[in-house]
């Protein structure tokens, strides 16, 4: 298993700033991935983000709105950027680990943003 | 595309199984069938996971009919400590084993 720290738990941020969440795994890993959870909504996948490669953004995000770091294998950062209220979720990010039939993920305690 | 369908909620008795199906009736034959927990306010907890075989841990039993297309969690003894939204969750089989969450079960345990 993977034990996944994330910064800040929360936060409370003014509309067109921006805030950059940490994720932080306690052994290397090369799946990592950025979730979005709005109020009393699912998860919903913002990007896939691989060691050595480019962010996979899913369809409806885009790089310059969440630009996504990951310079090694055992952190990456996300940052959402000009921040409006419709911004305001829960952000998790989770990594992935074991073979084609043992494959799980796990999750960070994720960042509970407020944009006021 | 959320390839899965699961009740919005559903209650049940403390020390009762309890019963969370899920259908995924495109399910393709190397899709795994994922299920996982999320209790208020924290990430997702990893509960089982099957292909075609009906598995058993510590936490649960997953039930997987014969032709795919639906299972079922079963909780043998729920807690109070089980109330939760239980999500179902069809691996996406393209190499990039990503998840795709689906809306989830809201589990109520009743005391």
């Amino acid at each position: 298993s993977a034990v996944i720290s994330q910064k800040p738990s929360r936060d409370i941020c003014q509309r067109g700033t921006s805030l950059t969440i940490q994720c932080q795994v306690d052994s290397q890993v090369t799946m990592m991935f950025w979730y979005r959870q709005q109020p009393g909504q699912s998860l919903t996948l913002i990007a896939t983000a691989n060691q050595g490669s480019e962010a996979t953004y899913e369809s409806g995000f885009v790089i310059d709105k969440f630009p996504i770091s990951r310079p090694n294998l055992t952190f990456s950062t996300l940052t959402v950027s000009n921040m409006s209220p419709e911004d305001s979720s829960i952000y998790l990010c989770s990594v992935g680990a074991g073979g084609r039939s043992s494959y799980e993920q796990y999750f960070g305690p994720g960042t509970r943003l407020t944009v006021t | 595309d959320a390839k899965t369908t699961q009740p919005t909620s559903m209650d049940c008795a403390e020390g009762r199984a309890a019963n969370l199906p899920c259908n995924h009736s495109t399910i393709s034959g190397n899709e795994y069938v994922y299920w996982y927990r999320q209790i208020h306010s924290q990430g997702p907890q990893y509960i089982i996971h099957g292909l075609k075989n009906n598995e058993t841990n510590e936490m649960a039993s997953l039930i997987i009919t014969e032709d795919r297309k639906s299972s079922t969690l079963i909780l043998p003894h729920a807690t109070l400590r089980d109330t939760a939204v239980y999500y179902c969750i069809v691996r996406v089989p393209s190499g990039t084993y990503k998840y795709i969450f689906g809306t989830g079960t809201r589990l109520k345990v009743l005391a």
